[in-house]
């Protein structure tokens, strides 16, 4: 099993900068969380789908923010424009559909933003 | 709303020794509790998981935890520690139908020779 796959695993970029980050989740799983880890405010979640569909997007931190989960096989987090309070590692996890179920991660993209 | 205490921000031990990494939650409902360790620049990987019945869950790496619902706890115990277990550990809880999790700010164990 490939796990919960992550792209890029580093980036580096200017505040003002578009920055995207990609995520395949464990085939099968049918839902997908994505979850920021920093010194501040620890791992807090973002956003999670559900069969493709958003059903929890309260952790978005404002409109710059943005995530799509096309297919049950790809989601992306775009954060436009980037601010140097986004350096942060972003992961991206994802389970079956049941209570309890086990989140799977992956191992994160550590994003800074000059 | 659901939160989670991890007391212990750092716990130093010698290998060898036993180890109880402490976490506490507050729900008004009832409760699924995860533990996942956190290895330098790695995601985190579930070490083991509450849902319902018996109190003692074991692990992967010889660790137990105890859900205590009277005192809200649910604890994180190895009787031996090895070098290899250095690591973050993570407390998390998932409240009713809510699937993500909410995290503890993590307790850093450092096992030294």
């Amino acid at each position: 099993d490939a796990g919960v796959i992550q792209s890029p695993r580093h980036e580096v970029t200017e505040m003002g900068q578009e920055v995207t980050l990609r995520c395949k989740p464990i085939s099968g799983h049918n839902s997908l969380f994505w979850y920021r880890q920093t010194m501040m405010r620890g791992l807090e979640l973002l956003i999670y789908f559900n069969n493709n569909v958003p059903i929890d997007d309260s952790g978005m931190p404002e409109d710059r923010f943005s995530a799509k989960m096309p297919n049950a096989s790809f989601s992306t987090l775009k954060i436009q424009p980037s601010e140097p309070r986004d350096s942060a590692v972003y992961f991206c996890a994802s389970s079956y559909e049941t209570p309890g179920a086990t989140q799977y991660f992956g191992p994160g993209t550590r994003l800074l933003v000059l | 709303a659901q939160s989670v205490t991890q007391l212990d921000s750092q716990v130093p031990v010698f290998e060898e020794a036993p180890v109880e990494l402490r976490c506490n939650y507050s729900s008004s409902v009832s409760v699924y509790l995860f533990w996942y360790v956190q290895y330098p620049n790695q995601g985190l990987q579930l070490l083991l998981k509450y849902l319902s019945g018996s109190t003692l869950v074991k692990g992967i790496n010889g660790f137990e935890a105890e859900f205590n619902k009277s005192q809200t706890s649910f604890h994180l115990r190895k009787p031996s520690v090895h070098i290899s277990d250095t690591a973050e550990y993570f407390c998390a809880v998932s409240e009713g139908g809510r699937r993500a999790l909410t995290f503890g700010s993590g307790t850093r164990l450092q096992v030294q020779p």
